[in-house]
């Protein structure tokens, strides 16, 4: 079981907007680490999404966007697109780089 | 462009030693920090370790005692041996390149991610 909790999937349709959690504590996020996102396409590699809480590397549409509360962080996706189906992972340091367990997001 | 490229056994025998290169191509080695990340079927992403040019490394406190990256600079490589696997170590490994950042707000400010995957090699531990 992974310190940084994610809901296990989420789901919306195209056009709309999903949020995807990620929970640490005050070893972790709430440390003041930052945290970073990456999209794992179907039996590709992770890609980086979001790096630094809120910056996106070039190329990543402004779509994604993401952002840090506390011992929180979340990862925003508007304007929903079948291209977005994947799994996202939160990713964080506790003495080690940490990551979430995932979240599978579907479009319907 | 820089691009990583895995090789190795995809078959190791229980109790037997796991051993994989990934190859930096496009770019230089002589920075960043070099990372391995594994992930189980249909499970999530666990962070090994890496390591700096210089052949500092980091390990995973839980992997730790059975983990060895090391680095060749001068065949731009960089390895993972994992020693006395069970089958609770198959998985597909991606090696990943560590790289600094910039905070595209304050130019002040730097991150450390991994920023460029490999393409992922599965391992299976079966007798």
């Amino acid at each position: 079981q992974s310190v940084l909790t994610q809901p296990p999937s989420v789901s919306g349709a195209p056009g709309q907007k999903v949020t995807i959690s990620c929970t640490g504590n005050n070893s972790n996020i709430g440390a003041g680490y930052v945290v970073h996102w990456y999209q794992q396409l179907p039996g590709t590699a992770p890609k980086l999404l979001i790096f630094g809480n809120t910056n996106r590397p070039s190329g990543v549409p402004d779509r994604f966007s993401g952002s840090k509360s506390g011992t929180s962080a979340s990862l925003a996706i508007t304007g929903l697109q079948a291209e977005d189906e994947a799994d996202y992972y939160c990713q964080s340091y506790g003495g080690s780089p940490l990551f979430g367990g995932g979240t599978k997001l579907t479009v319907l | 462009q820089v691009q990583l490229q895995e090789s190795g056994p995809g078959l190791v025998k229980p109790s037997e030693t796991l051993s994989l290169t990934c190859t930096v191509s496009g770019g230089s080695i002589s920075s960043d920090y070099w990372s391995w990340i594994r992930q189980p079927p249909g499970k999530g992403l666990e962070w090994i370790g890496h390591i700096y040019h210089s052949g500092r490394t980091n390990y995973n406190p839980s992997l730790k005692s059975r983990v060895t990256i090391s680095v060749d600079m001068s065949k731009k490589q960089f390895s993972l041996r994992l020693s006395s696997v069970t089958d609770a170590d198959t998985a597909v490994y991606y090696c990943a390149r560590r790289a600094q950042l910039r905070d595209g707000y304050n130019m002040d400010y730097y991150y450390y991610a991994l920023d460029i995957w490999g393409q992922g090699t599965a391992v299976t531990v079966s007798s």
